[in-house]
């Protein structure tokens, strides 16, 4: 049974920079990518960026290219997510995502979420 | 990039059948699957491939997928289907993609 708890909310300010975390269980950690995706108020998700936990490489959206990092610590189970020169149209919940299968295309497990306030 | 476009809203009265669309280019050459999401929840897969229901999800839950529009059918529809709901394909380009969601009302 897939297990996550990602970290309690945060508050930046613009120009600011974030990093979250997400503590996995139930299953084997490097067997998986784990993804994060986030969705701002009123929105639906949008994909920003994955890791493979087993040999570290990671993809991001181009549209967050240069401003998101995507890591993992497997001595920890973590994968942490930090967004860089926060703006306001960053605020929204953020979400990490573990699958197995990345070609099947969709998700069966979701962390809580965490919500990101940018806010001057 | 390709797009996703869903109603926003769509009503149902109790008992009866609300049909929630999915419209995109083509969409019928996509897989495509649906979540359900209440008020400060997590999305929760409701569908996957079109029209496979995870473990769990009752049969009230169907979908369909030809030419431009995929959708989502609840039968029988009960006051806690009431949520947003959001289909979702994979695009070779732009990766996982999502609608902007359906609410949906039970009256």
């Amino acid at each position: 049974q897939v297990h996550l708890v990602q970290s309690e909310a945060e508050v930046r300010r613009p120009g600011a920079s974030v990093q979250l975390s997400c503590k996995t269980s139930g299953y084997t950690f490097i067997n998986y990518h784990v993804l994060w995706l986030r969705q701002a108020p009123g929105q639906g998700p949008e994909w920003m960026g994955l890791i493979n936990a087993g040999n570290t490489k990671t993809k991001y959206s181009q549209k967050f290219q240069g401003r998101v990092t995507i890591v993992r610590d497997t001595s920890a189970n973590r994968v942490y997510m930090e967004l860089s020169r926060l703006t306001y149209e960053d605020t929204a919940v953020y979400y990490c995502v573990p699958t197995r299968d990345i070609l099947s295309g969709f998700f069966e497990d979701w962390g809580q979420g965490t919500l990101v306030i940018v806010s001057s | 990039s390709y797009e996703l476009t869903q109603p926003l809203s769509v009503s149902v009265a109790l008992g009866q059948t609300a049909r929630i669309t999915c419209g995109g280019d083509n969409i019928r050459d996509y897989s495509v699957h649906w979540y359900q999401q209440r008020p400060g929840q997590a999305p929760t897969l409701v569908l996957y491939r079109d029209v496979n229901r995870p473990s769990g999800i009752p049969d009230r839950f169907s979908g369909s997928n030809s030419g431009n529009t995929a959708t989502l059918t609840i039968t029988r529809a009960q006051a806690g289907d009431e949520a947003a709901y959001y289909c979702q394909v994979w695009d070779s380009t732009a990766a996982w993609v999502f609608g902007g969601g359906t609410e949906l009302t039970v009256l």
